[in-house]
């Protein structure tokens, strides 16, 4: 079956407790995404990767990481989490690019205390 | 930012009436597209449309686009309780990096 995973699904951590949120596809997609969603907010890209070591930033990736080793996974790090850091966090790959459809992970709900 | 915005947030109709959301975004896009999502669930995508089409139709949605106003409507006939959800709107930009820029949403609520 065609999926994105991301694990884990729900994560509670203290303020700068390292963290890392998983996010893995098997449909050969070139292009993977990170998006968190707040209320009110909408949808908003953190980081984008077109390709393996290619990665650029979206409207917020302060305070995160990517990288992008091999095509199929796309971590999203968090090198010292702080409150404000509280969200849903969604996963996305698509073919090549944004102008295609994106398909979506299940989300992580992260609670940085 | 270059976030886009639905109008309106939220809506409430009956099943069977017809819902209509609007999208406004703010620089020129290549494609706009419209996705869905079920309550604190992944999006899933519904209808891509080219900068260079005016409209366009799958099943009961149709999706219209105005890329002299910025503005696209995405309009579910025949609504079902089933389709209570939140609806969204992503630009890509036209510049040539490859950002997605996702609206705000309409909740969408379907009443049986």
């Amino acid at each position: 079956e065609a999926q994105v995973t991301q694990n884990p699904r729900y994560l509670i951590t203290v303020t700068g407790k390292k963290l890392t949120v998983t996010c893995s596809q098997n449909m050969n997609h070139e292009y993977m995404s990170w998006y968190r969603q707040d209320p009110g907010l909408g949808l908003r890209q953190i980081y984008y990767s077109m390709n393996v070591e290619v990665t650029d930033k979206g409207d917020v990736p302060e305070g995160y990481k990517v990288s992008r080793k091999e095509k199929r996974n796309f971590p999203l790090i968090l090198e010292s989490p702080s409150p404000n850091q509280t969200s849903l966090y969604f996963c996305a790959s698509s073919l090549t690019g944004a102008e295609y459809e994106q398909y979506f992970g299940p989300g992580t709900r992260l609670t940085v205390t | 930012s270059q976030q886009g915005e639905e109008d309106p947030q939220a809506l409430s109709i009956q099943e069977g009436e017809n819902a209509t959301m609007n999208c406004s975004y703010k620089t020129s896009i290549n494609n706009l597209q419209w996705y869905r999502q079920n309550s604190g669930r992944g999006l899933v995508h519904l209808i891509l449309i080219r900068s260079n089409e005016r409209e366009k139709h799958s099943g009961r949605l149709r999706v219209t686009l105005d890329t002299s106003k910025k503005s696209s409507s995405l309009l579910i006939t025949a609504s079902r309780a089933a389709d209570t959800a939140s609806y969204f709107c992503a630009t890509d930009g036209q510049t040539g990096a490859n950002n997605l820029f996702f609206g705000t949403g309409t909740r969408l609520t379907v009443i049986p």
